[in-house]
């Protein structure tokens, strides 16, 4: 692994169902985010996460849940997936300089039906 | 209310053109800012820009901040296809607390035609 990686590349998802989409970093940043990126809104973050075992709420938080069980892994779970959260996801680190540089995952694009 | 307005939205230009794209922002703890470019999938970064008046320069990138006035300019020189993309500009929140948010912008997208 080099960097960050995501899984799934995409997905298409019936309304209602569960979805966990998963991150991984090997650079042993302290910090981890999940933004979801769509047209004309920029990047919005939806939850962070400072250090393992610590997680905070983003821009737009609804629907979605994290956990940080370690410092590698930072999977987004929406628990009764909307057609509203079709987007395209990414997972991003930092090594935890405030307002520093973020490496960004491939992104998952998610489409809800 | 933070926010991070980028202009233009779109941009269409011919290779050997130079572009300048604007990045205005309101945000209460600024840390830095930061430019990204995406191409077809994650964005990757440009530049960090912490000091007003300090130019950043990369090849035919360059970028500048000020800090009194609240924007960033992000220039291009003699562009060509491959800068083709969509330019992010990011302010970092130095907020007590949180660890590196960025709030993003909207993007600016930059078509450069042969």
């Amino acid at each position: 692994i080099a960097g960050i990686t995501q899984a799934p590349t995409s997905q298409i998802l019936a309304a209602g169902r569960r979805m966990t989409l998963r991150c991984t970093q090997d650079m042993r940043h302290n910090a981890m985010y999940w933004y979801r990126q769509d047209l004309g809104l920029g990047l919005r973050l939806i939850h962070y996460s400072n250090t393992a075992g610590t997680t905070g709420k983003g821009e737009v938080p609804d629907g979605y849940s994290v956990s940080r069980a370690n410092t590698d892994d930072f999977p987004l779970t929406l628990a009764s997936a909307v057609p509203s959260q079709t987007s395209v996801y990414f997972c991003a680190s930092s090594d935890g300089g405030r307002g520093g540089e973020q490496f960004f995952g491939p992104g998952t694009r998610l489409t809800v039906l | 209310e933070d926010k991070v307005v980028q202009s233009p939205l779109s941009l269409v230009v011919h290779e050997g053109d130079t572009v300048t794209l604007n990045c205005s922002y309101e945000v209460t703890n600024f840390r830095s800012l930061l430019w990204y470019k995406q191409e077809k999938k994650a964005p990757t970064f440009l530049f960090m820009l912490t000091s007003s008046g300090i130019e950043k320069k990369s090849g035919r990138l360059s970028s500048i901040l000020d800090k009194k006035e609240l924007f960033s300019i992000l220039n291009i020189t003699a562009t060509q296809t491959g800068d083709s993309a969509v330019y992010l500009c990011a302010v970092g929140d130095g907020s007590s607390g949180n660890t590196g948010k960025l709030i993003f912008g909207q993007g600016t997208t930059l078509q450069v035609k042969p």
